[in-house]
């Protein structure tokens, strides 16, 4: 079946620095992706819809110049934290839909990053 | 705007029952889809079940079932038979069709106990 993949899995970075996380539809192409947020024990916060070829949209109180998305391809979008800091340490998790043949949001594996 | 709503934060079952989660949601939309996912410790998340709401039979993947009551915007996830691993958190989520963008529910704990 349909897989996402995610990359990293783990990452432990310094305040201050950026980090790039990767999403790739393995075996189908996802002109949409998507991109969650979710901190210990809550739900998953859509963070912002991956358009490719074009600008993300972002959802409400998410500032665009903090993670920026860049969705390059058919088959993988990008999540770059810039300047992070300890509040955004979180789980981060991507999604896209294989519109070929209606199935609802695979998701990648999550990405945990801590800002020290 | 749509909204989901799981008023059940944490459930705790023996293991073999039968447990039942809630949800209702929002919607002003006459098409859309209604998902339950797990995540277990792993954080992956795991499509359990889903159904389009222009169907009038409750959808049902083994031991898991739903029930689907599209004039009280309820939709309730009935798990048979409990198993061990069926402790997870598990989401009541919204698609509207034609829009890929899916609400989440903020969750139930489930506990399966031996």
């Amino acid at each position: 079946g349909a897989v996402v993949s995610q990359h990293p899995s783990r990452v432990i970075c310094k305040s201050g620095t950026s980090v790039k996380i990767e999403c790739r539809s393995l075996d189908f192409q996802a002109t949409t992706m998507f991109w969650y947020r979710q901190f210990p024990k809550q739900s998953l916060m859509l963070m912002a819809t991956s358009n490719e070829g074009s600008k993300a949209t972002y959802e409400q109180g998410v500032e665009k110049d903090k993670f920026l998305i860049n969705h390059a391809s058919l088959t993988l979008s990008t999540l770059t934290v810039t300047s992070a800091h300890p509040e955004d340490s979180s789980f981060y998790i991507c999604s896209a839909t294989d519109r070929g043949a209606f199935s609802p949001l695979h998701f990648g594996n999550g990405t945990r990053l801590t800002v020290t | 705007a749509q909204t989901v709503t799981q008023s059940q934060p944490e459930m705790s079952v023996q293991e073999a029952e039968t447990v039942t989660l809630s949800c209702t949601y929002d919607t002003s939309e006459n098409n859309y889809y209604l998902f339950w996912y797990k995540q277990p410790p792993s954080r992956q998340m795991i499509l359990v079940i889903r159904q389009e709401a222009y169907k009038q039979q409750n959808a049902t993947e083994n031991r898991f079932s739903v029930n689907f009551q599209k004039a009280a915007k309820s939709f309730s996830l009935k798990i048979s038979d409990s198993q061990l691993g069926d402790t997870a958190m598990y989401f009541c989520a919204f698609m509207k069709q034609g829009d890929d963008k899916i609400i989440f529910g903020k969750g139930t704990r489930l506990h399966i106990l031996p």
